[in-house]
């Protein structure tokens, strides 16, 4: 079965460099969320999307952005980089019309060292 | 808001015991509580689940059980398994959402099985 796809696996980046982080939901799930997850941490929510729409917005930065596009992939944007912007982020999709919207499924997360 | 802390941040166990991790909630009201498991540098992923009008459920080696009263929820794994060896969160989501974005995730347990 399809999984959710993100790109890239790694990542490398300068301190006031910008990032931008690629999703690919599983087919028909029509939610798409953002997390940042530290070392040892557990994931924080940072923004989300149903049907192309922003639909709740968690301890995202300012200077960070998303957006859904019409094939219904997403892109986080990273501008300003700071060194503590080094985590691993995962995009996780879920349908509104099985389990409920409330079951993620998370891809592999991308690893984004800022130095 | 939900807050949700969970107990151990560290569990060892012998091959082939049983491993115990808690959680409590706050909000009273939760009504949806997904437990995660993520392994070393891979994605978390959903194991089981259950809502507030349920009191256990089972899923082979793994169990859940809520106590609404107490306002709080455990997972139980028997006959422990080297590849149970993973960091597992719990989550609670606050009434009144249908997505997953207002789960709040607990901090997490590393459970070490020993062979």
């Amino acid at each position: 079965a399809a999984g959710v796809i993100q790109s890239p696996r790694h990542l490398i980046k300068e301190k006031r460099e910008t990032a931008t982080l690629k999703c690919y939901p599983i087919p028909r799930h029509d939610t798409v969320y953002w997390y940042q997850q530290g070392p040892g941490q557990d994931p924080q929510f940072l923004i989300s999307f149903y049907e192309k729409m922003q639909s709740d917005k968690g301890s995202i930065p300012d200077r960070f952005s998303a957006q859904q596009f019409s094939d219904y992939h997403s892109e986080l944007n990273m501008s300003s980089l700071e060194l503590g912007d080094s985590a691993l982020y995962f995009c996780a999709s879920s349908s509104s019309l099985t389990g409920g919207n409330e079951k993620l499924f998370f891809g592999s997360g991308t690893q984004l060292s800022v130095l | 808001g939900e807050n949700v802390e969970q107990h151990p941040s560290t569990l060892s166990v012998q091959e082939g015991d049983s491993a115990v991790i808690k959680c409590t909630y706050s909000d009273s009201a939760s009504n949806y509580f997904p437990w995660y498991k993520q392994e070393l540098g891979k994605r978390p992923q959903l194991i089981i689940d259950i809502r507030s009008n349920v009191g256990e459920k089972k899923d082979q080696r793994i169990a859940v059980t809520l106590n609404k009263t107490a306002k709080h929820f455990s997972l139980h794994i028997t006959e422990t398994q080297p590849e149970d060896s993973a960091v597992y969160f719990c989550a609670a989501r606050p009434p009144g959402y249908s997505s997953a974005s207002k789960i709040i995730f607990g901090s997490g347990t590393r459970l070490s099985i020993r062979p």
